[in-house]
């Protein structure tokens, strides 16, 4: 089955440490997103990406990079990683450009210690 | 830009009960309201979604009306079931807008049996 799958699922580093989390789908989608969950606060948008040349910061983007590798691919990055980056990062992809169904990633727990 | 608010953050039903899960929005353009549901450690998956020009939409148990002069949108949930236990997410978006879909905080449902 097509799929969004997110490597790594779950990820330990320290304070000031890079780490790229990466997504890679198989469902053909143009658009692709980086959304993180936090308890009491749904799920929040970093950034979004239409297709390759196209990179829009989200909601909450200071802190985070990303890139579009291909059109099946979009890593996000943390330069310097901090502890109140511990959360839940889930990749999203959907069709444009009518609003459509978003389909998630497995998401990746990262702990910032 | 849009906000999405959600009430309640937690309910407790009976099994075999109705639930009743309300979000209201802002941005008046907003014209997409899907709703996902997220199972302990999965992904969320939508499982509704409604447009602007209707105002109700069923799906066996579950339905969703959307009221636009009021801007809000509510989950109708019957006769629940254990496995409705979840935590189920509004969310909006507008055309144009790049898919990007504003969530609520969530509303963590319980179904006791």
């Amino acid at each position: 089955d097509a799929d969004v799958t997110q490597t790594p699922r779950n990820r330990i580093t320290k304070t000031g440490k890079r780490i790229m989390l990466e997504c890679s789908q198989t469902k053909g989608h143009d658009r692709m997103y980086w959304y993180r969950q936090d308890p009491g606060l749904g799920l929040r948008l970093i950034y979004y990406s239409f297709d390759v040349k196209d990179i829009n910061k989200g909601e909450i983007s200071d802190g985070y990079s990303v890139s579009r590798q291909a059109q099946a691919k979009f890593s996000l990055s943390l330069e310097s990683a901090i502890p109140n980056q511990t959360a839940l990062y889930f990749c999203a992809t959907s069709v444009g450009p009518l609003n459509t169904e978003a389909f998630f990633g497995q998401g990746t727990r990262l702990t910032v210690v | 830009g849009e906000n999405v608010e959600q009430h309640p953050s937690t309910l407790s039903v009976q099994e075999g009960d109705s639930a009743v899960i309300k979000c209201t929005y802002s941005d008046s353009a907003s014209n997409y309201f899907p709703w996902y549901k997220q199972e302990l450690g999965k992904r969320p998956q939508l499982i509704i979604d409604i447009r602007s020009n209707v105002g109700e939409k069923k799906d066996q148990r579950i339905a969703v009306t959307l009221n636009k002069t009021a801007k809000h949108f509510s989950l109708h949930i019957t006769e629940t079931q254990p496995e409705d236990s979840a935590v189920y997410f509004c969310a909006a978006s507008r055309f144009g807008d790049g898919n990007k879909l504003v969530f609520g905080a969530g509303t963590i449902l319980r179904v006791k049996s």
